[in-house]
């Protein structure tokens, strides 16, 4: 069975910092993986995603992340924080060759400090 | 994008009582799912449908069930309702772009 693991439920950068928030999956097929962003009192919208095509994946806002076989990791960084990037980021994995069967993990929410 | 429709944002109901939670895409879509959001556990799924009629147990259907007579509708239904079902409930839609859009969500207190 598919599953992430997100390591640090919570992390918390200063502005103009680097940010890193780890994700680890499990596959027993090529995953599709993603990373979706939710603001306060809002809902989920999609940060990025990898689908077998380039390892590095570039999507909104600045953020990127890595596939790494090797490692099962996908790993999300940006290079400089910016306090409207507080919110909670899930990373999720998907078995099925369409993708939308999602599994998500348990979240890790990042604080910006000015 | 898909505009999904959660008709709720707020619902507070009775242990025992059987609650609705409707679901409204604006496009012609066939995948729709069921995810509840815990702090702490993430999402996870409960059931969904990728056509009408037709629907499929996710991680955690127990204590719950759903209806699809429409494609646009997607209803999710809590046949009797308990406290441990208090959470927040997000309905989400698979469209063009390979993406998952969500709807705002549903926070259920359940007393």
């Amino acid at each position: 069975a598919q599953s992430v693991t997100q390591l640090g439920s919570h992390v918390s950068v200063s502005e103009g910092a680097l940010v890193l928030l780890r994700c680890n999956y499990s596959s027993s097929v090529p995953p599709y993986l993603f990373w979706y962003v939710q603001y306060p009192n809002q809902g989920l919208q999609l940060l990025l995603k990898y689908t077998s095509a380039a390892t590095l994946v570039k999507g909104i806002n600045g953020f990127e992340a890595e596939f790494k076989k090797s490692e099962t990791s996908f790993h999300l960084t940006k290079p400089s924080a910016h306090m409207s990037d507080a919110a909670e980021y899930f990373c999720a994995v998907s078995e099925r060759s369409s993708g939308d069967k999602l599994t998500f993990g348990t979240g890790t929410r990042l604080a910006v400090r000015p | 994008d898909v505009k999904v429709t959660q008709s709720s944002r707020y619902l507070v109901k009775r242990t025992g009582e059987k609650v609705f939670l409707e679901c409204v895409q604006d496009m012609d879509h066939e995948n729709m799912f069921w995810y509840r959001q815990d702090p702490g556990l993430g999402l996870r799924l409960i059931y969904f449908s990728y056509d009408v009629k037709m629907k499929e147990k996710g991680d955690i259907p127990e204590g719950y069930s759903v209806s699809r007579e429409k494609k646009e509708r997607f209803s999710l239904i809590l046949e009797s309702a308990s406290t441990n079902q208090t959470s927040m409930y997000l309905c989400a839609v698979w469209g063009v772009n390979e993406k998952l859009f969500f709807g705002s969500g549903t926070q259920l207190s359940v007393l």
